[in-house]
């Protein structure tokens, strides 16, 4: 049973627009979500979090919202940038848990 | 600092033999973990650490693995009997953590891919 999905393998978008990854999770225990970025050859690098305290949490131009009820949280990159290009996963944890659950990513195209 | 590092960055092994990977976390971070990734899948979970202690292993894994964080600096993997369904990426991270935080961010190292042949 994978309790963080990521619906969409891909999305594509243009310089300058705004791109909107999604993320759904099964467990309502999880309160803390987190967001990160794989270039090929890397590992993941951490980019946002948030609490489920909080509905939305910014950092620059990367926004990340939750929507509890609907166990859904987004993260959304205002204005897309080409280095943006990247697989984005999305990770669920709880409080007094070290280890987090991941999705299964998503890559993001973004064309100059 | 210079981040999280692991060796070897590639291994290839023939099928039942051991293998033992390397992982130096961020000094400063307290917890270690371990995560294995396929092709078009995410980080699985596989054992963490806070300091010296492993405190939560996946029930996914098997006996064949083992891992430890002497002296709760770096740690080491290590896989017995391989099997090709081992192939994969293993990667290590490293964070800040402790009892009644929330998580936190990791820092991932670049990971060991593992060929099984």
């Amino acid at each position: 049973d994978q309790q963080v999905k990521q619906n969409s393998p891909s999305l594509s978008v243009q310089e300058g627009r705004i791109s909107i990854l999604n993320c759904d999770y099964t467990n309502s225990m999880f309160d803390y979500f987190l967001w990160y970025k794989k270039y090929p050859a890397e590992g993941p690098t951490f980019l946002i979090s948030i609490s489920s305290i909080k509905d939305k949490n910014e950092d620059g131009r990367f926004t990340v919202f939750l929507n509890k009820s609907a166990k859904h949280l987004s993260l959304h990159i205002v204005p897309s940038q080409p280095g943006d290009s990247a697989v984005y996963f999305c990770a669920a944890g709880y409080t007094n848990a070290g280890k987090s659950t991941f999705g299964d990513g998503t890559t993001l195209t973004v064309k100059p | 600092d210079t981040g999280v590092s692991q060796d070897p960055r590639h291994k290839i092994t023939k099928r039942g033999q051991n293998v033992t990977f390397r992982c130096d976390p961020i000094s400063e971070h307290n917890r270690l973990y371990w995560y294995r990734q396929t092709l078009g899948q995410g980080p699985e979970f596989l054992t963490y650490f806070q300091n010296e202690a492993q405190l939560e292993k996946s029930r996914l894994l098997s006996d064949r693995f083992s891992a430890e964080r002497p002296k709760g600096s770096f740690s080491t993997l290590e896989i017995q009997r391989t099997e090709q369904g081992d192939s994969a990426m293993y990667l290590c991270a490293s964070s800040l953590g402790g009892v009644g935080t929330y998580p936190y961010g990791y820092t991932f190292g670049s990971g060991t891919r593992l060929t099984v042949v």
